[in-house]
């Protein structure tokens, strides 16, 4: 089956600065690698996406990049901010085509201070 | 409605005790997941349903039983439980289509065992 390795397991960052998180995934035949953010005591909330026939995605101050050949993804965070703080997710599965089944990372856990 | 919601948000329960778990969207979702979250872990996959028929059970003791009744719901009946037992119970749904594959979360269900 799909291993999905996260590093580092924790990440602190001063205010502005940047994080990036990497990951790395074990089945070639995973296409889809999405982001979950996971602040104390709520639900993992999807930020971010990124399917195997593209390298990069950016929305705002998240980026994500895919490396097929590698076997690896990362999420880029620029200009943090303290509400970045949370625990953060990858993830990777073979969707779609089939009931999604995800393999998530151990997590991150990203503190961002002032 | 863009939600997935749970009840109850916490529950406690005695090893002979029996009780469900209940979720509910209205996206339009077919398919749709039950995880158990332990603290400081990633979620973990118990069961998905694809347009109501149950279609993947990762191994998961018989205490633990799932029903979806119809598109929009899911239960999670539980009996007979151990302490281990003790995590947060999420529910998620997917568009089960091609090119969709974004997987929503609960708020979950904190479940204690006694």
């Amino acid at each position: 089956g799909e291993n999905v390795e996260q590093h580092p397991s924790t990440l602190s960052v001063q205010e502005g600065d940047s994080a990036v998180i990497k990951c790395t995934y074990s089945d070639s035949a995973s296409n889809y690698f999405p982001w979950y953010k996971q602040e104390l005591g709520k639900r993992p909330q999807l930020i971010i996406d990124i399917r195997s026939n593209v390298g990069e995605k950016k929305d705002q101050r998240i980026a994500v990049t895919l490396n097929k050949t590698a076997k690896h993804f990362s999420l880029h965070i620029t200009e943090t901010q303290p509400e970045d703080s949370a625990v953060y997710f990858c993830a990777a599965s073979r969707g779609p085509g089939t009931a999604s089944k995800l393999t998530f990372g151990t997590g991150t856990r990203l503190q961002v201070t002032l | 409605d863009t939600e997935v919601t749970q009840t109850p948000k916490h529950l406690v329960m005695g090893m002979t005790n029996k009780k469900s778990l209940k979720c509910e969207q209205h996206m339009g979702h077919r398919a749709m997941y039950w995880y158990k979250q332990k603290a400081k872990k990633p979620p973990e996959l118990m069961f998905v349903y694809s347009y109501e028929k149950l279609s993947i059970n990762e191994s998961v003791p018989s205490r633990f039983s799932p029903e979806c009744p119809n598109s929009s719901l899911l239960n999670l009946h539980l009996h007979a439980l151990q302490p281990e037992d003790s995590a947060l119970y999420l529910c998620a749904s997917s568009q089960y289509t091609l090119g969709s594959v974004e997987q929503y979360f609960g708020p979950g269900t904190r479940l204690t065992v006694t």
